[in-house]
């Protein structure tokens, strides 16, 4: 089992649909938990960073964390064309360790 | 600023040959890390360098692949005699701090 699972999609959406993409994992220390947008062909850019539970809002990303679960998602509200990537979590367990783990990416079609 | 720079972008190369691959980061950043990203496979640690510290070589495939930072800047990864599974986006990123890495747009490489 990976210490990270996320559904590989592809995800299509209508434009102006809200988008849903999670990640579970099951290391119990990660505490920090990031999402990247990857275009084609570019490297990953951090979009959303959380530490430990809770939601964090940004425009129209909200990222969630839920320890006990062992989940986290990325909302996306008001979907656009421009969207269309492929978003990868990924997590590290804070001090005393500078590995992050990565998701496989989802990849999300938002259609015009 | 300028950020992450990759070189090449692209390369083809035959089986059994060499390969170097650059990378630029961020002035400044102390860290920097090589990743390799296959086809839904997510991105796989490589190597992890920080400061003068000595390098974390764990996620390293094969003794076929070595990686060097020199004067704690430019960063260059050597694959000898490749391989076709070798094929695959490679990427470096470097951080300031531990929750931000900052990538580059990677090299792609086939192996024919």
């Amino acid at each position: 089992q990976k210490e990270v699972e996320q559904d590989p999609g592809p995800l299509s959406v209508p434009e102006g649909a809200i988008v849903s993409l999670n990640c579970t994992y099951s290391n119990s220390a990660f505490q920090y938990f990031m999402w990247y947008r990857q275009y084609s062909r570019k490297g990953p850019e951090l979009l959303m960073y959380t530490y430990s539970s809770g939601n964090k809002e940004d425009g129209r990303f909200t990222a969630q964390v839920d320890k006990s679960s062992k989940y986290i998602s990325l909302f996306i509200r008001d979907s656009q064309p421009s969207d269309s990537a492929t978003y990868l979590c990924a997590m590290w367990g804070g001090s005393g360790t500078y590995k992050y783990i990565f998701g496989t990416g989802t990849r999300l079609k938002v259609l015009a | 600023g300028a950020g992450v720079s990759q070189s090449p972008s692209n390369k083809v190369t035959e089986k059994g040959k060499d390969v170097e691959l650059r990378c630029d980061p961020i002035s400044g950043h102390t860290a920097l890390y090589w990743y390799r990203q296959s086809l839904g496979q997510g991105l796989e640690f490589l190597i992890y360098f920080q400061g003068n510290s000595a390098p974390d070589k764990s996620g390293l495939p094969s003794d076929r692949f070595s990686a060097e930072r020199t004067g704690g800047s430019v960063s260059t990864l050597t694959i000898q005699r490749t391989q076709q599974e070798d094929s695959a986006v490679y990427l470096c990123a470097s951080s300031l701090a531990l929750n931000e890495q900052f990538f580059g747009p990677g090299t792609r490489l086939t192996v024919l």
